[in-house]
């Protein structure tokens, strides 16, 4: 099994200030990565699929990046609806895929 | 835009059957545009997956589920359902129908949740 691990469990952004989430693969899963925000009480949305491709109508200020192992979800100028939980999840190897533990981003 | 929206009971007592049904819309099930997956989240820790259905009748389940599991379709009714008998404390979780788009998986070979239901919890405790 693929074990995805998630840092920081918890990360303060001040609004307008960047974000960047880290998602690392115990072992190449190619491009084959997603992110997914879930926001308090809400269902879990899919934000970005192959690694940096953005889901439809999701903002620009999203951007994810990386390739085999080593995965980067950046937030360019947090904004206070971006409070929420955000998970990784590989697919190089599925189904089913298996999921970080999630970050939490919160307005400092 | 598909949606999902899970029901059920809240609560389920030790060894008994947990039951849960998913409503979709937006979309049909009997379109077959989507693999039908169940998700489950106990407090404070990961996601699990439980198990995908389709139209077609595939079914594959976790192994570690798999004893005590069921996915069906009532495609009359646009729903997918979940039984997972024998339950236990460790079943407490947050149970989450979500839709994986066919053709993603068949052109792209990707298997990531294009959409999700709210998600329902479910505490096991007498």
């Amino acid at each position: 099994e693929i074990l995805m691990t998630q840092s920081p469990a918890t990360l303060s952004v001040s609004p307008g200030e960047r974000a960047t989430l880290s998602c690392r693969a115990s072992q190449t899963v190619t491009s084959k990565l997603a992110w997914y925000q879930q926001k308090l009480g809400q269902a879990p949305r899919l934000l970005i699929y192959g690694a940096s491709t953005r889901a439809p109508g999701v903002p620009a200020r999203f951007s994810g990046s990386g390739s085999g192992t080593d995965f980067t979800l950046t937030i360019s100028s947090l904004q206070s609806e971006d409070c929420a939980i955000y998970y990784c999840q590989q697919y190089n190897k599925w189904p089913p895929g298996t999921f970080g533990q999630g970050t939490k981003v919160e307005i400092k | 835009q598909v949606q999902l929206q899970e029901s059920g009971p809240g609560l389920v007592k030790p060894s008994e059957t947990l039951s849960l049904t998913c409503s979709v819309s937006g979309d049909s099930i009997s379109s077959g545009d989507y693999y039908w997956t169940w998700i489950r989240q106990p407090p404070g820790q990961g996601l699990e997956w439980i198990g995908y259905i389709y139209n077609s009748g595939s079914i594959y389940y976790n192994p570690s589920l798999r004893s005590r599991v069921t996915l069906s379709l009532d495609m009359s009714r646009d729903q997918l359902s979940l039984r997972l008998t024998s339950v236990t404390a460790a079943d407490t979780a947050v149970y989450y129908c979500a839709a994986v788009n066919v053709d993603t998986v068949v052109t792209a070979h990707s298997w990531y949740y294009e959409f999700w239901g709210r998600g329902t919890l479910v505490t096991v405790s007498s």
